[in-house]
C-alpha cells in the first residue's frame, strides 16, 4: 500500500476548462507537496503545506491554485492551463518539515494532457 | 540556481554487469536521497545519505555521499532486469526544500 493516493490518474482538459487534482495521504503525516514532472526536465517542487498552512510556493503561475483543507487532503485546482502544462503531477507527504531528515512518500501521480 | 546533474542520462546494459550513476552539483546539501521510479508510479525512496563520505549499502546497491556533500554516486553490482527504472537523486537543504536531479533511465536486458 503506497499510503498516498491521487485521483484522477489521467486527465485530458481544454485550455478553458477548470479541473481539480486530489491527493490523500493515509500516513498521518504533517507535510504535503505538489511536484510537476515533465519530460526531459527534473522534478519541480511547486507547493508545500505544513499542518494545512502553505509554507512554500516556488513561483508557480496563478493558474495553479493549491488547497489543503486538512492534513490528509491536498488539492490542485487548475484553470486556463496551457499545453506546456501537460505533465505528470505528483503528490507527496512527509512526517515533518526538516528536509534533510524526512522521507517523502509519493503518490502514483496524475498524468495531465492540456489540449 | 541550484542544479543537480546526473550522468549518464540513459544506460542499457546486460544482466550481470555493473554500473555507476553519478549525481553532481556545485551546491552543498544537508542530505541527498536516491529514488527509483517505475512507469506509472511515483518515485520510491531507496536511501538517504547525510554525512560527507558516508557509504550505505542496500543489497547490490551501494550509495556514496561526497566528502563535501556536493555529489553522490550509486553503484549497482550484477544488475538484474528488476533494477530497470528511472533513478533520481534529490538534494535537501533548509526546510521543505528539495532539488531533484535530471534522472538516469536504466534498462537491464535479460
Amino acid at each position: 500500500e503506497t499510503g498516498v493516493t491521487q485521483t484522477p490518474r489521467h486527465l485530458v482538459m481544454g485550455m478553458t476548462n477548470k479541473k481539480s487534482l486530489k491527493c490523500e495521504q493515509h500516513l498521518g503525516h504533517n507535510a504535503m507537496y505538489w511536484y510537476k514532472q515533465s519530460a526531459k526536465k527534473p522534478l519541480e517542487l511547486m507547493f508545500v503545506y505544513s499542518l494545512e498552512e502553505r509554507v512554500e510556493n516556488n513561483s508557480v503561475p496563478s493558474r495553479f491554485s493549491p488547497e489543503c483543507p486538512n492534513s490528509s487532503h491536498l488539492f490542485l485546482h487548475l484553470h486556463t492551463l496551457q499545453p506546456e502544462d501537460s505533465a505528470l503531477y505528483l503528490c507527496a507527504s512527509s512526517q515533518g518539515d526538516r528536509a534533510s531528515q524526512e522521507t517523502q512518500y509519493f503518490g502514483p501521480g496524475t498524468r495531465l494532457l492540456v489540449l | 540556481t541550484q542544479l543537480l546533474e546526473q550522468s549518464p542520462q540513459f544506460l542499457s546494459i546486460q544482466e550481470g554487469e555493473n554500473l555507476t550513476v553519478y549525481c553532481n552539483s556545485s551546491s552543498v546539501f544537508s542530505s541527498l536521497q536516491w529514488y527509483r521510479q517505475e512507469p506509472g508510479e511515483g518515485p520510491v525512496l531507496l536511501v538517504t545519505v547525510v554525512t560527507g563520505g558516508e557509504v550505505k549499502k542496500l543489497k547490490r546497491l551501494t550509495f556514496q555521499f561526497g566528502d563535501a556533500r556536493k555529489d553522490s554516486s550509486l553503484h549497482i553490482t550484477a544488475a538484474q532486469p528488476g533494477d530497470t527504472g528511472l533513478y533520481l537523486c534529490a538534494g535537501a537543504y533548509g526546510t521543505y526544500k528539495y532539488i531533484f536531479g535530471t534522472g538516469t533511465r536504466l534498462k537491464v536486458l535479460a
